[in-house]
């Protein structure tokens, strides 16, 4: 059964520092998501992702974050200079039509750790 | 903006009991509504979806879910957990006008053996 992947599964940066998480998402899929989840808190929305532009983001989707399809395969999140409140685990997403008609599956994660 | 609420933040039972979750959400919208469940360092994995149809949904592992739109509420049933189903279940909303995705808190569910 395909799955979405996510590299690396943690990573370690000290504030300040960008960092570039990936993903890969089901190859037939269209639509692209992640979210984050702070520890003991609730899964988040950031951002979702379709046809080269991002089709909605929360507020805390602000300028230190983007998002990019470099190629036909990954799907990155980058935080351009990291704040210790980013520490939190990141979940990649992908759906083959949008939220609002199907289901997302979600990669394993990467625990991000900013000292 | 629409909101997820699960009411139990810990539930701990023991094997062979019956388990109902709780979940409330605030659109009055058209919705889908999800659980997904987490193990123990493992991703989220769906368990069971509400597009439209019949109320009570069937999904994996004998879990199944009733949405009442009088009530707003997807609430997650089992009828006798085991001690696999230790996990952390999340039930999620979306609807027609957005693409995100509205989580709960999560309910941690203990099962003693």
């Amino acid at each position: 059964e395909p799955e979405v992947t996510q590299t690396p599964s943690h990573q370690v940066t000290q504030m300040g520092q960008e960092v570039i998480l990936r993903c890969v998402p089901i190859s037939n899929h269209l639509y692209f998501y992640w979210y984050r989840q702070i520890l003991g808190q609730k899964v988040e929305f950031l951002v979702s992702f379709y046809n080269n532009e991002i089709s909605e983001k929360s507020e805390i989707f602000d300028d230190q974050f983007s998002v990019e399809r470099p190629d036909g395969s990954n799907f990155t999140l980058k935080i351009r200079s990291t704040k210790l409140e980013d520490s939190a685990m990141y979940f990649c997403a992908s759906s083959g039509q949008g939220a609002s008609t199907d289901t997302q599956y979600f990669g394993p994660g990467t625990r991000l750790t900013v000292l | 903006a629409q909101s997820v609420s699960q009411h139990n933040h810990h539930v701990i039972l023991s094997e062979a009991a019956s388990l109902e979750l709780g979940c409330n959400y605030s659109y009055g919208g058209t919705v889908n509504l999800f659980w997904y469940v987490q193990y123990p360092g493992q991703h989220l994995q769906l368990l069971l979806k509400y597009f439209s149809g019949d109320p009570l949904v069937k999904g994996i592992k004998g879990f199944e879910a009733e949405f009442i739109k009088s009530k707003f509420s997807f609430n997650l049933r089992k009828p006798s957990v085991q001690w696999s189903d230790t996990a952390e279940y999340f039930c999620a909303v979306t609807d027609y006008n957005n693409n995100d995705m509205r989580f709960g808190a999560g309910t941690r569910l203990t099962v003693k053996p």
